[in-house]
Parts: structure tokens; C-alpha cells; sequence
């Protein structure tokens, strides 16, 4: 089956840092990619997405690219700030066959911390 | 833009009672709606997929007649839990994805805290 796998929190950086956050996944077909972040108190939020191989993701400084040849989607921002605290979490899309939609597979979640 | 309201935020409840949490999707119509369960430090969960005007398709280990899914609109789909445990006690959250675009991403709900006593 498919799955997702990132990397475990809580990860915890001074504002400006680099900020890199492994997902890499399992899946048969050629699935969509995405990060998704849910900011304290809130619900979940798409933050980027990729639909094929080599695609790159962008929204709000956050990239990730869509790499088969390593099966990963690796989340990156060159100088995070307070406001982006919150849980990130890696997801797969794969159509659902019963219901001709997408259903989809996330990973655990990390929670990032970014400190004045 | 698209939004998808889910009530109650948090419901505490007596062991052997019932909880009903409702998603609905405020501006948009949705045939299917997702059910997720979420443990702590646990990956999202899917539990049942919920169809308008059929029954809900249930993900392996999830049991039906615990979880009851009505999706009896194109904006309101329903999770109840029934004769809840303890062990019930988690963060529940829906998604729905607006039928007007191919392209659309799901959208979420705020999430269901349950803690059953």
C-alpha cells in the first residue's frame, strides 16, 4: 500500500535558518504530491503541491520537489520566520478507485518551532 | 475562498454515549467528503470516504457501526460515534474537495477534539 514517511519532530529554529523537512514516500502509480500546514488552532492548509516527476512546489518561500528517482518531496524555506510554527505534514494522492476521487496517505507530521 | 466548517472544535463526552460531529462545506458542493483520525504523534488516519446518497466506503479495521457516516447533502456530511470509549478519545478532521474544479485540493475542516471520560 501507499505510504508516507517524514521526518520525526519537534525540529526547533533561530528565525532566518535553513529550514529542510525529509519526506520521502511509497506508492504504486504515479501519485501527486503535497505538503499541507496546520498553524496552531487551525485546520489544515494545502501549502504546495507537485503532480509529476520533477516538479517543483512553491508557495510563501516553501519548495519541494517532486524526485522519483529518490521517491522523496523534501520541504525547504532559506530563512524561516516566527510565523511559519506550525505542523507540516507530507501527503500522497492516489485516485480512489471506489469513488473515482483521490484519497490520501500522510505522513506523522513534524512540528516546527522557530524561535526569535 | 473554499471553506469547510466542522462541529464541534472540542466535545467531551461520558463513556456510552453517542457524539455526532458535522463537516460541512460552507460555499461549495462536495458528492465526497473524508474522514480522518489522528492520534497523537500518529500520521492522519483515513477512516471512511462518505458519499452523498450512498453508503460510506470504510478503510480496513474501521468499524462501521462504531463510526456512522450520513452524507445526506452535497454540504453536510455527519460522523457519529457511538457508545463511545475511551479509547475513541482522539482528533477527528474532514476534508472535501470542490466539485467545480478538476484541480482542486481538499479542503479541511478545523478538527474534532473528542475526549471521552
Amino acid at each position: 500500500g501507499n505510504s508516507v514517511t517524514q521526518m520525526e519532530g519537534p525540529v526547533t529554529l533561530s528565525e532566518e535558518a535553513f529550514l529542510t523537512i525529509n519526506c520521502t514516500y511509497t506508492a504504486t502509480g504515479y501519485p501527486s504530491l503535497f505538503w499541507y500546514v496546520q498553524y496552531p488552532g487551525e485546520g489544515l492548509q494545502l501549502l504546495l503541491k507537485a503532480t509529476k516527476a520533477d516538479d517543483k512546489g512553491s508557495n510563501k518561500g516553501f519548495e519541494a520537489t517532486y524526485r522519483k528517482e529518490t521517491t522523496s518531496f523534501h520541504l525547504e524555506k532559506g530563512s524561516v520566520q516566527v510565523s511559519d510554527s506550525a505542523v507540516y505534514f507530507c501527503a500522497l494522492s492516489a485516485l480512489y478507485s471506489g469513488a473515482g476521487s483521490y484519497q490520501l496517505t500522510f505522513g506523522k507530521g513534524t512540528k516546527l518551532s522557530v524561535i526569535p | 475562498g473554499a471553506v469547510v466548517s466542522q462541529h464541534p472544535s472540542r466535545v467531551i463526552c461520558k463513556s456510552g454515549t453517542s457524539v455526532k460531529i458535522e463537516c460541512r462545506s460552507l460555499d461549495f458542493q462536495a458528492t465526497t467528503m473524508f474522514w480522518y483520525r489522528q492520534f497523537p504523534k500518529q500520521s492522519l488516519m483515513l477512516m471512511a470516504t462518505s458519499n452523498e446518497g450512498s453508503k460510506a466506503t470504510y478503510e480496513q479495521g474501521v468499524e462501521k457501526d462504531k463510526f456512522l457516516i450520513n452524507h445526506a447533502s452535497l454540504t453536510l456530511s455527519t460522523l457519529t460515534v457511538t457508545s463511545a470509549h475511551p479509547e475513541d478519545s482522539s482528533f477527528y478532521i474532514c476534508s472535501a474537495r470542490d466539485l467545480r474544479w478538476d484541480n482542486s485540493p481538499l479542503h479541511f475542516g478545523n478538527g474534532t477534539r473528542l475526549t471521552v471520560t
